[in-house]
């Protein structure tokens, strides 16, 4: 079992639509949790950042962690074709030594249907 | 600021090649890694540094070697390639090495091809 899971997708929602993108993790050491946007043929880049359990919300961008049931989740409210891209989630975990270990999942394929 | 950049783009080998995938990076940053992405796998660390003449291994070292003699550079080393090594390559650099304060920057990512 891989430690973090998510749907691969591919997702496709018409425009305007509010996008729900999803990960779950088996470790309950994980505390910092990411959202990575990838467009295609390009690196990654850093979309939202969250520590505690709740909501974060940046713009049309919504981040959710629930500790609890280990799931995080993205929404994206008034989706642009611009927002077609893979998004991958991203948690740390700190370990009894102070090592940090970066786990990715592999990445939910997004398209913004106009 | 060009930020991370990572040359070539694409590149196709042959079993057994060696080859130097490269990354620079124009931030200042003490941080930098490599990582590797494949379908269904997600992004793998294969080795990182925290400053100019530290290396150490990630996740996926077998196969790849890595040096670190400036701050801005960071190649990465395929001494025998093999078809298992088909991927693409990210370089990745942040301020320093503690990944909850510093937000890592990727580069635009190398296609490599090991026919």
């Amino acid at each position: 079992q891989k430690e973090v899971e998510q749907d691969p997708g591919p997702l496709s929602v018409p425009e305007g639509a509010i996008v729900s993108l999803n990960c779950t993790y088996s470790n309950s050491a994980f505390q910092y949790f990411m959202w990575y946007r990838q467009y295609s043929r390009k690196g990654p880049e850093l979309l939202m950042y969250t520590y505690s359990s709740g909501n974060k919300e940046d713009g049309r961008f919504t981040a959710q962690v629930d500790k609890s049931s280990k799931y995080i989740s993205l929404f994206i409210r008034d989706s642009q074709p611009s927002d077609s891209a893979t998004y991958l989630c991203a948690m740390i975990l700190i370990s009894n030594f102070g090592n940090e270990k970066l786990t990715f999942g592999t990445g939910t394929r997004l398209t913004i249907i106009p | 600021n060009a930020g991370v950049t990572q040359t070539p783009k694409f590149q196709v080998l042959k079993t057994g090649q060696s080859m130097t995938l490269q990354c620079a990076q124009d931030m200042n940053h003490e941080y930098m890694s490599w990582y590797r992405q494949d379908p269904g796998m997600g992004l793998r660390l294969i080795h990182y540094s925290v400053g100019a003449g530290i290396t150490d291994q990630g996740e996926v070292p077998n196969g790849y070697n890595v040096s670190r003699s400036t701050t801005e550079d960071f190649p990465l080393r395929l001494l025998s390639a093999a078809p298992s090594q088909t991927s693409v390559y990210f370089c990745a650099s942040s301020y320093s090495g503690t990944l909850i304060y510093n937000e890592q920057f990727f580069g635009p990512g190398t296609r490599l091809t090991v026919l």
